[in-house]
Order: structure tokens, then C-alpha cells, then sequence
């Protein structure tokens, strides 16, 4: 049974950049598309972008455009979130997220959260 | 990019009773594109409901989902005192995916 696994918990200082990986254990990515999604502290679910793996085409939310990379290593079922530029308010847990694109579409599988700290 | 919007934010109700959270949009989405999520504090959310009214697999079917173009809902039949959380509706749209602001479930 695939399980999302993510790395740990970061602490960055403003203006720096963290970089937070997302693996399939038990099995790989095969078609997926894995998706991003962060929640502030006390906030709700926000969407960053997603990867398609076996393609390596990512897209963005705007919000994040120019500040945010997806990547992935098909070969590990790997994939990458990287923040620039980061401020106090990126403080959040992020999520890696797969996404089944079928007659209907939703995320099926999500992995447990890694938490990036921003603060001086 | 569309916009979701919950309601109430707040649901104030006793185990038993039945729970109607409202999540409406700011352009028509396809039911396909429509999914429902249960959050619990410290976990990552969980799908309850896709294509707007499918449950999804091990999902009570307590939970009933309804709606088309602008206007979904999740229904609760009749609360346990694990279903008391945080929901959240989803669209996957126009290759940007938005979620609405989340009803939080309370013990009244």
C-alpha cells in the first residue's frame, strides 16, 4: 500500500529558501500528479501547484508563481516542493497530495505534513 | 481563478443531530471537479466525498453529498461525536485548484 512520506521539520530565516520532499514508499508515482497544499497556523487549506511526474510539466497557483518550484524524480517517486523568498507569514505545515484525474477528480492520498518555521 | 465560499463557518450542533454545510461558488464547477475533505487537528485532511455525491471508500454513509453548478452540500445524517471537525470543500478547475475557507464542526 503506497504511503506519501515527507521529510522533516524545517527552521529557516526570512529570505531564505527550504526545499521539502514528498516519496511514495510501497510503490512509485506511476501516472499521479502530486499536488502541494499548505495550511497556516489556525488557517485553512491552501493550494500551491502540482507536478506530473512521468512528464516533469508543473504548474502553479498564481500566488505563488515566480517564488515556487515543483519537481520530481521519477526514478526515487520523489517529488520536490522548493519556497524562495521566504517571510514569516510561509510559516505553515505543507502537504503533498496525490491527485486522481479520472471521471472525477480529488486527492486520494495525502502525506502526514512536514512544518517549515520561518523566523529570525 | 474560482473562488469557494463555506458556510456556516461556525456549526454549533449535539451528537444525533444533522449537520448541512454549504459550500458555494463564484463560477460553475463541474460536479467531477467537486470534493469534500474532514480535517482533525495534527492530520492531514480526508476525502469524504468526490464528484460531489460519491463517498468515498470506508466513508459512513452518514455522509451524503449533493449539488451542481454553483451550489454543493455535505450532509451529516446524524452526528457522532467523531465527525466533529473541520470540513472543507475543494474544485479542480481551470488547472488551479482552490478550497473553500472550511466549516468547523463543534459540540454544541
Amino acid at each position: 500500500q503506497v504511503q506519501l512520506v515527507q521529510s522533516g521539520a524545517e527552521v529557516k530565516k526570512p529570505g531564505s529558501s527550504v526545499k521539502v520532499s514528498c516519496k511514495a514508499s510501497g510503490g512509485t508515482f506511476g501516472t499521479y500528479t502530486i499536488s502541494w497544499v499548505r495550511q497556516a497556523p489556525g488557517q485553512g487549506l491552501e493550494w500551491m501547484g502540482r507536478i506530473i511526474p512521468i512528464l516533469g510539466i508543473a504548474n502553479y497557483a498564481q500566488k505563488f508563481q515566480g517564488r515556487v518550484t515543483i519537481t520530481a524524480d521519477k526514478s526515487t517517486s520523489t517529488a520536490y516542493m522548493e519556497l524562495s523568498s521566504l517571510r514569516s507569514e510561509d510559516t505553515a505545515v505543507y502537504y503533498c497530495a496525490r491527485e486522481v484525474e479520472m471521471a472525477n477528480w480529488y486527492f486520494d492520498l495525502w502525506g502526514r505534513g512536514t512544518l517549515v518555521t520561518v523566523s529570525s | 481563478e474560482i473562488v469557494l465560499t463555506q458556510s456556516p463557518g461556525t456549526l454549533s450542533l449535539s451528537p444525533g443531530e444533522r449537520a448541512t454545510l454549504s459550500c458555494r461558488a463564484s463560477q460553475s464547477v463541474s460536479s467531477s471537479y467537486l470534493a469534500w475533505y474532514q480535517q482533525k487537528p495534527g492530520q492531514a485532511p480526508r476525502l469524504l466525498i468526490y464528484g460531489a455525491s460519491s463517498r468515498a471508500t470506508g466513508i459512513p454513509d452518514r455522509f451524503s453529498g449533493s449539488g451542481s453548478g454553483t451550489d454543493f452540500t455535505l450532509t451529516i445524517s446524524r452526528l457522532e461525536p467523531e465527525d466533529f471537525a473541520v470540513y472543507y470543500c475543494l474544485q479542480f478547475g481551470s488547472s488551479s485548484y482552490t478550497f473553500g475557507q472550511g466549516t468547523k464542526l463543534e459540540i454544541k
